[in-house]
């Protein structure tokens, strides 16, 4: 079974432009996750949503939004690139909604922002 | 919010040995801890999850214990291989959010032959 996609894999972008990045979960499962990974820390948490609703949402600026698709995909949007948005994005993906859910990760979109 | 703290930073062991890693938790309403493997370069994988209902889990070399009232868990690793060389992640739910996994700094482990 194909697990967690995510693309592009790899983006450089400058300052002050807008990135989409973009997740498919693993088939059956209706809950996308999306965290941002800094290097040498731990994923932090920025949306969840489930059947195309935003259940959840971290300590993230109004930069950052996502939306959910009716085959369960989703895309993050980060607006006005910051130098300090260079970091993996992760992509999980549950069965359920729910952070106690067991949470599948993708290979993550490493984003630098020059 | 929650507060996710893990200890060590750096962990060496010898093939064959067992590693342990700690981590401990604020949230006392956190009911799920996961534990994720990350390699170079790629994203991170569960490689073990424990509920608040149960102390212990274990699959085959790993297993975790959990200590609800001392709001702590860990991962033991048995009979250690160089292809469990990664870094080690614990997470707990955040009761607050609901949705969230919160996450320690993380743990890299070397094996060495």
């Amino acid at each position: 079974d194909a697990g967690v996609t995510q693309s592009p894999t790899h983006l450089i972008k400058t300052r002050g432009q807008h990135v989409t990045l973009r997740c498919s979960p693993i088939s059956g499962h209706k809950s996308v996750s999306w965290y941002q990974q800094v290097l040498g820390q731990g994923p932090q948490f920025i949306f969840q949503y489930y059947e195309k609703e935003e259940r959840g949402r971290g300590n993230f600026p109004d930069r950052f939004s996502a939306r959910q698709f009716p085959n369960y995909s989703s895309e993050l949007n980060v607006n006005a690139l910051l130098l300090g948005d260079s970091a993996l994005y992760l992509c999980a993906s549950s069965p359920l909604a729910g952070g106690y859910n067991e949470q599948f990760f993708g290979p993550g979109t490493r984003l630098t922002v020059l | 919010g929650e507060n996710v703290e893990q200890h060590p930073s750096t962990l060496s062991v010898q093939e064959g040995d067992s590693a342990v890693i700690k981590c401990t938790y604020s949230d006392s309403a956190s009911n799920y801890f996961p534990w994720y493997k990350q390699e170079l370069g790629k994203g991170p994988q569960l490689i073990i999850d424990i509920r608040s209902n149960v102390g212990e889990k274990k699959d085959q070399r790993i297993a975790v214990t959990l200590n609800k009232t001392a709001k702590h868990f860990s991962l033991h690793i048995t009979e250690t291989q160089p292809e469990d060389s990664a870094v080690y992640f614990c997470a707990a739910s955040d009761s607050n959010s609901g949705y969230a996994l919160n996450f320690g700094k993380g743990t890299s482990l070397l094996v060495t032959p």
